[in-house]
């Protein structure tokens, strides 16, 4: 039974940079493909990218290159930077398990609000 | 790039059947999943690809595509059914993964 739980800042400030971690239990993280995908409050989903067994990525090309993946497998942790976020990127992110080609494992989210 | 078209929301009454459909040029030939998300709740995986239903929970749901549509069908629909669905599809070229924009499902 895998298990995903999101963690980081519930408050960022536009134009800096945005840092998820989501701590994943029950499974090895080196054996699976592992994605974030976001959801602004009242509005539909959005994926944001995942990264791949040799560690490689590929990323929404709406984010412009702004986004970051990566895995710690000593840690068994899967991190997100996003970086020169502005407001209308507040949303509740989550990191999800990709079987290509569906998410099966999501965590519960965490709201990331971008306000000064 | 791909853009899934979804009806903001399908009202249905109980014990009637509520169809969700998801438009994209040339859907049939690709793989489908479908969501449900309840309030609060993170999505899941209600319909596969394959037609498949990972939980007995979805055991009324159904998927099927045809030409430029794809189709989530619930029959007897219950009230517990009521949540925000929505269609996935995966680009193999691209590696790029596309959601549609989600109905909501009222049941009445």
């Amino acid at each position: 039974q895998v298990d995903l739980q999101e963690s980081g800042p519930g408050l960022v400030k536009p134009s800096e940079t945005l840092t998820l971690i989501c701590t994943v239990s029950g499974v090895s993280i080196g054996s699976y493909y592992w994605a974030w995908i976001r959801q602004p409050p009242g509005k539909g989903l959005e994926w944001i990218g995942v990264i791949y067994l040799d560690g490689s990525t590929n990323y929404n090309p709406s984010l412009k290159s702004r986004a970051a993946i990566s895995v710690d497998t000593s840690k068994s942790q899967l991190s997100l930077r996003l970086n020169s976020v502005t407001p209308a990127e507040t949303a509740v992110y989550y990191c999800a398990r990709w079987l290509p080609n569906r998410f099966d494992s999501w965590g519960q989210g965490t709201l990331v609000s971008v306000s000064s | 790039s791909h853009v899934l078209t979804q009806p903001p929301s399908v009202s249905v009454a109980p014990g009637q059947t509520a169809t969700i459909t998801c438009g994209e040029d040339n859907i049939g030939s690709r793989s489908v999943n479908w969501y449900q998300q309840k309030a609060g709740q993170a999505p899941v995986v209600a319909v596969d690809e394959d037609d498949d239903r990972p939980s007995g929970i979805f055991e009324r749901f159904s998927g099927s595509k045809s030409g430029n549509t794809a189709t989530l069908t619930i029959r007897r629909v219950e009230a517990g059914d009521e949540a925000d669905y929505y269609c996935q599809v995966w680009d193999s070229r691209t590696d790029h993964v596309v959601f549609g924009g989600g109905t909501k499902l009222t049941v009445l």
